[in-house]
């Protein structure tokens, strides 16, 4: 059964810094990867999409990474902002069988 | 335009009564699902809906029954509620044809009392 963890699960840092959001899934067989944003009793924002057959994907600040075998993603957050402060989940599937999400990193900007 | 809408979002209710979410999707996906938050801000699917087919039933109680009038609907039914119940229901929807793309729509937030 697919299992998927993210660390580290909470980080705080000063606005402006560049950080890393890790990812880790145990079966390789997904349609694809999602990464979402959830701030306090909103529901879900999606960032970025990268198919199986991709390697990242960029939007804006953001860049996330895949790679399959070895069922690693990393979400990437370019000179952070304290509006970047929220929850990202990242979640893996697709297909009828719908997404299975890591316990998310709750993530904190300092101003 | 919303693309996955469901209601109500908020919900208060009392142990043993009977409740629905609404769910409608209008980007002609083939496939719904029905997702649950919990207190620890966990999601977990509930179900998964094919071409009104039901295809995932997660380890859910019974006494939740989704049902799919049509493609662009998935309704969520809840008996006797209780008190372990509440937490935020999300609604979703794909088109798996389409690399699987998955839309949700706001939540809706149910307490139980």
């Amino acid at each position: 059964k697919q299992e998927v963890t993210q660390i580290p699960a909470a980080l705080s840092v000063p606005e402006g810094e560049n950080l890393v959001l890790n990812c880790s899934f145990t079966d390789s067989a997904i349609y694809n990867l999602q990464w979402f944003r959830q701030d306090p009793g909103k529901g879900l924002t999606s960032l970025l999409l990268i198919q199986s057959s991709q390697r990242e994907q960029t939007s804006g600040r953001l860049n996330a990474s895949l790679d399959k075998s070895s069922g690693r993603s990393t979400l990437y957050i370019a000179a952070s902002q304290p509006g970047d402060s929220a929850t990202y989940l990242c979640a893996v599937g697709g297909g009828a069988d719908g997404l299975t999400f890591g316990k998310g990193t709750h993530l904190i900007i300092q101003p | 335009d919303t693309a996955v809408s469901q209601t109500p979002k908020y919900l208060v209710t009392q142990m043993g009564n009977d409740k629905s979410i609404k769910c409608e999707q209008n980007l002609g996906h083939d496939t719904m699902y029905w997702y649950k938050q919990d207190s620890k801000k966990f999601l977990k699917i509930m179900f998964s809906y094919n071409n009104k087919e039901l295809i995932i039933n997660e380890t859910v109680p019974n006494r939740f029954s989704p049902k799919s009038p049509d493609k662009a609907h998935l309704n969520l039914h809840i008996n006797s509620l209780e008190l372990g119940d509440s937490a935020v229901y999300f609604c979703a929807s794909s088109r798996i044809s389409e690399g699987n793309t998955i839309y949700f729509g706001e939540g809706s937030w149910l307490t139980v009392v």
